[in-house]
């Protein structure tokens, strides 16, 4: 089966840049999701990229995909207390979805 | 639009009761996941429908577990009998017929005691 993996912790001081990572096993992913699961709450989609670009930026986000490496990783400029949460990288190429254990986000003033 | 709607929110109950987790998917989405959540094993999928019919099963842990989905609008995840080890975050999720992303349930918050 399709392996994806991730650091479980990550502490950043806020208003630094939180940079998480992900690797994956699958490469006929056409998408790749980074999912965000606030304290109580479910999974929401949070962003994605189409397999064949290399960087997306949205807002405060950036998305940069190695599909060589099969490497992801999300970055989050200027973070802030209301982005601690569990993030979880997600392919897409099997029809059933595999998501990376997730990594906590720590975010300390 | 009314999300995936999964009660109860949260259930106590004793170790030998059954538990039963309901799922009502976004209308119109023909795959349904049940997944559970723990601190130890992180999100793990349990059980997958694809047009009310189970494909794949392969997460569900022992015979206890049970799912059904009667018809597309609604599944039920059931425990029996419970044991302390099952006390975990259980969520469903839904997904489209044409779409790649899962949207999930608030989640069933179950302690067994």
């Amino acid at each position: 089966g399709e392996d994806v993996e991730q650091s479980l912790f990550l502490s950043v001081r806020e208003g630094d840049s939180s940079v998480i990572n992900c690797t994956y096993t699958d490469s006929s992913s056409t998408y790749l999701y980074w999912y965000k699961q606030e304290p109580g709450a479910g999974l929401q989609l949070l962003t994605y990229i189409f397999s064949n670009m290399d960087m997306k930026q949205d807002q405060r986000l950036t998305v940069l995909l190695n599909k060589k490496d099969k490497h992801l990783s999300l970055r989050i400029a200027d973070t802030q207390t209301g982005d601690s949460a569990i993030y979880f990288c997600k392919t897409g190429g099997s029809y059933i979805p595999t998501f990376g254990r997730g990594t906590s986000l720590i975010v300390h003033p | 639009d009314a999300g995936v709607i999964q009660s109860p929110r949260h259930e106590v109950t004793e170790m030998g009761q059954e538990v039963t987790l309901r799922c009502k998917p976004i209308s119109g989405h023909n795959s349904l996941f049940w997944y559970r959540q723990t601190m130890m094993r992180g999100l793990e999928l349990l059980i997958y429908f694809n047009n009310n019919v189970p494909i794949d099963d392969s997460g569900m842990p022992e015979d206890r577990f049970s799912a059904k989905m009667p018809n597309a609008s609604f599944s039920t995840l059931k425990i029996q009998p419970s044991e302390p080890r099952d006390s975990a975050v259980y969520f469903c999720a839904s997904r489209g017929v044409s779409g790649n992303t899962i949207y999930f349930g608030e989640g069933s918050w179950l302690t067994v005691v």
